[in-house]
């Protein structure tokens, strides 16, 4: 059994605050890890895909960056806005079944106006 | 069709009744996941087709549990004589062929509530 763990559980901030979450993931047999923003009643949108040990991704004020070695990434949101508020989802995808995304449980982001 | 659609959106099922729940993928996206995910977890893996290859599915939960996928497009998972821990978000993906670990392209879901 794969075992991904994502912290925070959820996390409130205000808006401008700039914040941060983890995943940790198995630092081995790494093919891929995912992340996701999730809104309620929506369908979980795509953020990153990172493959690369040390790759660091910026998507507008949203960053992630990667270590397979010690098997964990972090995901930073600078200048937090209230339509930032979602669950964040982290996935690994290990190289022995490289179609299927193990989730953590999720980070719920709320950001206070 | 433009992106993943599921339906229904929400379910209210009573306990012991079979439920069908449906995903239309993305046109050419030969491969389909189902995941769910129940109060307090994340999202779980219950099954993958693949072209016209052998579905894996692994994680299904038990025998009520099935699902097909018809003409390489539209799959249904079927839940038969339902239980309250069957309640969940039941959430279709698809993707470009050999594409899976990249990402997947998600519907919004079937909230499924068993009383």
């Amino acid at each position: 059994i794969l075992n991904v763990e994502q912290s925070p559980q959820s996390l409130h901030v205000q808006e401008g605050d700039s914040t941060n979450f983890t995943c940790s993931f198995p630092s081995s047999n790494f093919y891929a890890l995912h992340w996701y923003r999730w809104e309620t009643a929506k369908s979980p949108e795509a953020l990153f895909v990172m493959t690369l040990n040390g790759d660091e991704k910026k998507k507008g004020r949203i960053s992630a960056t990667l270590n397979t070695k010690e098997g964990y990434s972090y995901l930073y949101i600078k200048g937090s806005q209230p339509e930032d508020s979602a669950t964040y989802l982290c996935a690994f995808v290990s190289g022995g079944s490289n179609y299927k995304l193990t989730f953590g449980k999720g980070t719920l982001l709320t950001v206070n106006p | 069709g433009a992106g993943v659609s599921q339906s229904p959106s929400n379910k209210v099922t009573e306990k012991g009744k079979d439920v069908e729940l449906r995903c239309d993928p993305i046109s050419g996206h030969t491969a389909l996941y189902w995941y769910r995910q129940s109060l307090g977890q994340g999202l779980e893996f219950l099954i993958y087709f693949q072209g016209n290859s052998a579905p894996d599915k692994s994680g299904l939960p038990s025998d009520r549990f099935s699902a097909e996928r018809t003409g390489g497009s539209v799959s249904t998972l079927t839940i038969q004589r339902t239980q309250q821990e069957d309640s969940a978000v039941y959430l279709c993906a698809s993707s470009p062929p050999g594409q899976g670990g990249y990402g997947y392209t998600f519907g919004s879901g079937t909230r499924l509530t068993v009383v």
